[in-house]
């Protein structure tokens, strides 16, 4: 299976900027999601998005935030003015065919300053 | 809701010693159960999963049994080496469409030579 690919690794952005992260190639497949982990804590979930479309969201993925596959390749999530507290590894991650385990990226790495 | 709840870190070990890591779970249905290794400055690496009662998943030496009459998972080694060194997350995947993981809070392991 093709593996999960984020970018950029590593974002520092000032406090208010919106920020976009990408998750690329995820043609073929239907379940996408977002997790993030705050260091040295559990990673927690963030939504899942299936056929196009959000199916579920957790209460940390408030109106800052927001979920597109803009174009069929990758699939976006984008923080609308971040704050100190969303500094944070964002995963991307994907269901197998078999809708039995998730595949992880590697992460972004994002630093609000 | 669904919820993990994992032996406290950090564990140290010296090397060729046994791990035990504890992982105990509620959920709702049948989930499927899995752990998760995250070495440093890595990403998520699936390391084994059950996907039904008394299942074992094993991978790298490492091994798991779904216990449904206790509700855990636990994870075993019995001879640890240096590069097992890592973050390592219980989580399990709930019955209902989104099949969004759950994690527990990670266990911090370190294999001392």
């Amino acid at each position: 299976e093709p593996e999960v690919t984020q970018t950029p690794s590593h974002q520092v952005t000032q406090m208010g900027q919106e920020v976009i992260l990408r998750c690329v190639p995820i043609s073929n497949h239907l379940y996408f999601y977002w997790y993030r982990q705050i260091l040295g804590q559990k990673v927690e979930f963030l939504v899942s998005f299936y056929n196009n479309e959000i199916s579920e969201k957790s209460e940390i993925f408030d109106d800052q935030f927001s979920v597109e596959r803009p174009d069929g390749s990758n699939f976006t999530l984008k923080i609308r003015s971040t704050k100190l507290e969303d500094s944070a590894m964002y995963f991307c991650a994907r269901l197998d065919r078999a809708a039995t385990e998730a595949f992880f990226g590697q992460g972004t790495r994002l630093t609000v300053v | 809701g669904n919820s993990v709840t994992q032996m406290e870190g950090p564990v140290t070990l010296s090397e060729e010693a046994f791990l035990t890591i504890n992982c105990t779970y509620t959920a709702t249905g049948y989930p499927s159960l899995f752990w998760y290794v995250q070495y440093p400055g890595e990403g998520l690496q699936l390391l084994l999963k059950a996907t039904k009662a008394d299942d074992k998943g094993s991978n790298k030496g490492f091994e798991a049994t779904y216990r449904k009459e206790t509700t855990s998972f636990h994870l075993e080694k019995g001879s640890v080496q240096v590069s097992d060194s890592a973050v390592y997350f219980c989580a399990l995947s709930g019955s209902g469409s989104a099949r969004q993981l759950t994690f527990g809070s990670g266990t911090q392991l370190t294999v001392l030579p």
